[in-house]
């Protein structure tokens, strides 16, 4: 079945530290996102990719990377997490227009 | 700045009801519009309406996209407790082919 993955579902970490959030799509999706969400507020885009080796930032301010050396995986680096980080990271893969959303991250910076 | 608004922001109604969620878009170079539904985590796609099918149907759901006034609505009839969620409006369009534009959301809550 085809599906997108995101683990961890939870996390919760200390200031500073170092975090991979993990992205993963089994439709063969050419592109992909990470959105940021915080609670009852939009969606913010913060990372996208359109194919393998390429990867743009979006709207918002981020400090977090990004990289795609393979099509299904799309992870997302904090090299320094903070309390400011503390959300919902949602990642997303599309072919066309509509885009497949995986279950989210819920990230809490203590 | 390309934004997409929606309202209320918020609704409560009873179960059985008929609910109406607008969407209204300043957005350049506009493809088509989204609607999502949004429970506890990842939204999940409704409709997806452009300039050749400016109106959905799906069940009790449907919506319609007016391109002259900008804006979409979401209608849904004969509502049940399982509606109660956030919905979302996105639209494709502004400065890249890839990225879509997305509201705040209607959070939607029928009581029994």
């Amino acid at each position: 079945e085809a599906d997108i993955y995101q683990t961890p579902r939870y996390l919760v970490i200390g200031t500073g530290k170092k975090i991979t959030l993990e992205c993963s799509q089994t439709m063969g999706h050419d592109k992909m996102y990470w959105y940021q969400q915080d609670p009852g507020m939009e969606l913010h885009l913060i990372h996208y990719s359109y194919g393998v080796n390429s990867t743009e930032k979006g709207d918002l301010s981020s400090e977090s990377t990004v990289s795609r050396i393979r099509t299904e995986h799309f992870p997302l680096t904090l090299e320094s997490a903070r309390p400011s980080h503390t959300s919902q990271y949602l990642c997303a893969s599309s072919e066309g227009s509509e885009q497949y959303f995986g279950p989210g991250t819920r990230l809490t910076v203590t | 700045e390309d934004k997409v608004v929606q309202s209320p922001l918020s609704l409560v109604v009873h179960e059985g009801d008929t609910v109406t969620l607008n969407c209204s878009y300043e957005v350049t170079n506009f493809r088509s519009l989204l609607w999502y539904k949004q429970e506890k985590k990842a939204p999940t796609f409704l409709f997806m309406l452009t300039s050749s099918g400016i109106e959905k149907k799906s069940g009790r759901l449907s919506s319609i996209l007016d391109k002259k006034e900008l804006s979409s609505i979401l209608n849904i009839t004969a509502t049940q407790t399982g509606d109660s969620a956030i919905y979302l409006c996105a639209v494709y369009g502004g400065r890249s082919n890839y990225q879509l534009i997305w509201g705040a959301g209607t959070k939607l809550i029928i009581k029994p």
